[in-house]
């Protein structure tokens, strides 16, 4: 099975940040990773798909990247209503498995 | 509007055997390959199952193979997990989502499993 790994497990930052949340996947997925935000109660949200396509609807201060087997998230001036926890999933290989999590908050 | 409707969860005992069901509205559902994701308590997101969107093809994770069955009614709309030989790691909200290409684009509120021992 393909791991995949986030770093980091959490952080804590301040509205207007910058944040970058990265994952990395044990052997090449391509670009079949995508990012899901969740909020507590809630059903996890499709934010990017492939890698740095971001979903409709999507603010555009999120964004998506990828380097080889390392993928990233960066939210560009983080809003009261981004504090949540992120996941990367890989949809390459089954089982499609997600990361940990990143939880960002205050 | 898409909508995806998870419903059958409840407590039951180690063992047991529980069916969860799907209701989705708002698109061609046979058009689709649907997923079953869980999440315990406290703890991350778990892909659980796939089936494909004529039904023919399905997929496990291991943590359930063997146990638990994906099944789908295109006639009616419906997703359905039959769960057997239940296991108090099953605990877990169990949500249906619709899969677009390569990601899981619509989500259901999901439904509560407890499993006690």
């Amino acid at each position: 099975d393909i791991q995949m790994t986030q770093s980091p497990s959490s952080l804590s930052a301040s509205v207007g940040d910058r944040v970058t949340i990265t994952c990395r996947a044990s052997q090449s997925i391509r670009s079949y990773l995508n990012w899901y935000q969740q909020k507590p109660g809630e059903a996890p949200k499709l934010l990017v798909y492939a890698a740095s396509n971001l979903q409709t609807g999507v603010p555009s201060r999120f964004g998506g990247s990828e380097s080889g087997t390392d993928f990233t998230l960066t939210i560009s001036g983080l809003q009261p209503e981004d504090f949540a926890t992120y996941y990367c999933q890989q949809t390459n290989t089954i089982p499609f498995t997600f990361g940990p999590g990143t939880k960002v908050d205050i | 509007e898409v909508q995806l409707l998870e419903s059958g969860g409840e407590l039951i005992q180690a063992g047991g055997s529980l069916r969860l069901s799907c209701a989705v509205s708002g698109f061609i559902f046979n058009n689709y390959a649907m997923n079953w994701v869980r999440q315990a308590p406290g703890k991350g997101l778990e892909w659980v199952s796939a089936i494909s969107g004529s039904g023919d093809d399905t997929y496990y994770a291991d943590s359930v193979k063997g146990r638990f069955t994906v099944s789908r009614d295109n006639s009616k709309n419906m997703l359905y997990l039959q769960m057997n030989t239940l296991r108090a790691d099953d605990t877990a909200v169990y949500y249906c989502a619709r899969q677009v290409v390569r990601y899981f684009e619509d989500w259901g509120r999901g439904t509560l499993v407890t499993v006690s021992s």
